[in-house]
């Protein structure tokens, strides 16, 4: 079955960077790209970026753009999000999900994974 | 950057209502909007692509409609476990952008 499973609980100073994973199972991993979105607490969804994992092309956000880079390891399935100069506002539960375009059957999304971001 | 702006931010209904919710963007983008629900605690699920496809497994009470720069979610008979919230988000331009959300509550 498709699965997408992100690392766990990460706690982090202001200033510092943060790396999250996303492993991918249970499908071709070069056939969908992979977005990143986020949830400040209390807060709706905000759009981080997108990576193609076939050629690794990457779009990501203007107000992360500069701190944010995604990469993929298509060795092991996996996509990383790391995000630096953290900020309290960087605080968020942090999601990758499969992006389908166009595909009604394709809807899948990690577990997420809580950032905090706190001296 | 395109602007999504989503309303109501919060609505009050029934079971077996009918709701709608309305995303206007900021400008034309043709119909590449999705619709997704969350519960809280749980990550969003989409419910339309597309502007009006539904998502295989979605209850055919929900229905997209729109192009252009207005769209709506029809939820037709408003479900105990419709209560949630719901976002749209174009992905037409660059840069891809969610609306405020629209927390569906019990009345």
């Amino acid at each position: 079955q498709v699965q997408l499973v992100q690392s766990g609980t990460e706690v982090k100073k202001p200033g510092a960077s943060v790396k999250v994973s996303c492993k991918a199972s249970g499908y071709t991993f070069i056939d969908f790209a992979i977005i990143w979105v986020r949830q400040a607490p209390g807060q709706g969804l905000e759009w981080m970026g997108r990576i193609s994992t076939y050629n690794s092309k990457t779009d990501y956000a203007q107000n992360v753009q500069g701190r944010v880079t995604m990469t993929t390891d298509t060795s092991t399935n996996t996509v990383y999000m790391e995000l630096r100069s953290l900020r309290s506002d960087d605080t968020a539960v942090y999601y990758c999900a499969i992006w389908a375009a166009e595909d009604a059957y394709f809807d899948y999304w990690g577990q997420g994974t809580l950032v905090t971001v706190s001296s | 950057d395109i602007q999504m702006t989503q309303s109501p931010s919060s609505l009050s209904a029934s079971e077996g209502d009918r709701v709608t919710i309305t995303c206007r963007a900021s400008r034309v983008i043709r119909n590449d909007v999705a619709w997704f629900q969350q519960k809280p605690g749980k990550a969003p699920k989409r419910l339309i692509f597309a502007a009006s496809s539904l998502q295989s497994g979605v209850p055919s009470r929900f229905s997209g409609r729109g192009s252009g720069t207005e769209f709506t979610l029809t939820i037709s008979s408003l479900q105990p476990d419709d209560f949630a919230t719901y976002y749209c988000l174009q992905y037409n331009s660059y840069f891809w952008t969610f609306g405020q959300g629209t927390k569906v509550e019990i009345k």
